[in-house]
């Protein structure tokens, strides 16, 4: 069975001081790994799509890096509006929906 | 460009009454998913639409619940007869399905059954 885990549950960080989330995924073949934002009451917001082992995207403070088992979302230098649970998705080959994770609740304190 | 809308964002129903939760994709898009999100269990897959064709329904229970994507109009997750344990939020979300597999969420509608 296919399988997202999202560590850690959640990460209180003050302002300016990075750190990373990780996703560990179990599939039997990926053909894309995604990471999304999501502040309370509100749907998911779209960020990166990683396809392949060794890629790597960058927005802003966000830096999303993919190896064949997991998936890193650093976060460098953060601001208290970066404090939102981020998401992370595969979607396996031979499949057309997603599979997400519990996610990480991120909180940035000034 | 407008983003995923859904209507209503908030319902209130009885037990036993009928919900209906609608959700028009982004311009451009035509393929619609319905995701249901509990407290503690993050997002769940509930069925995959085309228009007018139903692609996976895989995570849909089989009783009371149904979804539709018609020709013209929005797509609608329809709950008959519902039950406390249907209260949730309910996304969807919508790609183009051509070669990119991006979803892109609503804000959402959340179900409380009293």
């Amino acid at each position: 069975e296919d399988q997202v885990t999202q560590s850690p549950e959640a990460l209180r960080l003050q302002e300016g001081e990075s750190s990373s989330l990780n996703c560990s995924y179990t599939v039997s073949g990926l053909r894309g790994l995604f990471w999304y934002r999501q502040d309370p009451g509100k749907g998911p917001e779209f960020l990166f799509t990683l396809y392949s082992a060794g890629e790597e995207k960058e927005k802003e403070r966000l830096k999303a890096t993919l190896t064949k088992k997991e998936s890193f979302l650093h976060i460098t230098a953060p601001k208290p509006e970066d404090s939102a649970t981020y998401l992370c998705a595969v979607l396996p080959a031979g499949y057309s929906t997603l599979t997400f994770g519990k996610g990480t609740m991120l909180l940035v304190s000034p | 460009n407008a983003g995923v809308m859904q209507n209503p964002r908030h319902l209130v129903r009885r037990r036993g009454q009928e919900a209906r939760l609608r959700c028009s994709p982004m311009k451009g898009h035509s393929h619609v998913y319905w995701y249901r999100q509990l407290p503690e269990e993050g997002l769940k897959f509930m069925v995959y639409l085309q228009k007018e064709n139903i692609i996976d329904e895989s995570g849909m229970p089989k009783e009371r619940f149904s979804a539709e994507f018609p020709k013209e109009g929005p797509s609608i997750l329809r709950i008959q007869q519902v039950v406390r344990g249907d209260s949730a939020a309910y996304f969807c979300a919508s790609s183009t399905g051509t070669g990119s597999y991006e979803q892109y969420f609503g804000p959402g509608t959340r179900l409380t059954v009293t």
